[in-house]
């Protein structure tokens, strides 16, 4: 397996535009998280699924960010509209139940 | 929540020397403590877990020690190789879900060759 996939790996948009980021989880996981790098906070879990189903998206900031899982192999996170407080690295991870989880390589994202 | 604080920010150790990370976590209710190791430009990679029933897991030149009691738990690196310069995570986790993890601040390790 080539782990998990995220796309694209750099964004630079310009504010108040539409961002969507993807990930494809591994094969045969049936959880999936998505993970907020920055500087002053760290690593931080945004929103998780068991089975394609959002379970907690209390990490969420705001309205604007919102996430999707709409089958087992595919997810987005979008952020609509984008402000330069979002710029970070977005980690999408995967794991199968309470097994280890794993990282894909992360989206940079640039909002100017 | 769960708060996981983690020192030191950066350690800078010789090649051969030992390394030592400690982190401290607030909920008694945490059982699971991975460890992830963040190389520049990619993603965290678990390097070794412990959990909540047990003391200590060593594996290789790596070993993790928890005192619940304390609520602290520790990564060890012993004989450091110019290789294991990277960022370590400390984490922990509980009930819901195994894998929803409060990281720590991370350490940033030097090892000088």
């Amino acid at each position: 397996d080539a782990g998990v996939i995220q796309s694209p790996r750099h964004e630079v948009t310009e504010m108040g535009q539409e961002v969507t980021l993807r990930c494809k989880p591994i094969s045969g996981h049936n959880s999936l998280f998505w993970y907020r790098q920055t500087m002053m906070r760290g690593l931080e879990l945004l929103i998780y699924f068991n089975n394609n189903v959002p379970i907690d998206d209390s990490g969420m900031p705001e309205d604007r960010f919102s996430a999707k899982m709409p089958n087992a192999s595919f997810s987005t996170l979008k952020i609509q509209p984008s402000e330069p407080r979002d710029s970070a690295v977005y980690f999408c991870a995967s794991s199968l139940w309470e097994t280890e989880a794993f990282f894909g390589q992360g989206t940079r994202l640039t909002v100017v | 929540g769960e708060n996981v604080e983690q020192h030191p920010s950066t350690l800078s150790v010789q090649e051969g020397d030992s390394a030592v990370i400690k982190c401290t976590y607030s909920d008694s209710a945490s059982n699971y403590f991975p460890w992830y190791k963040q190389e520049l430009g990619k993603g965290p990679q678990l390097i070794i877990d412990i959990r909540s029933n047990v003391g200590e897991k060593k594996d290789q030149r790596i070993a993790v020690t928890l005192n619940k009691t304390a609520k602290h738990f520790s990564l060890h690196i012993t004989e450091t190789q110019p290789e294991d310069s990277a960022v370590y995570f400390c984490a922990a986790s509980k009930g819901d879900n195994f894998n929803k993890f409060y990281f720590g601040s991370g350490t940033k390790l030097n090892v000088k060759p």
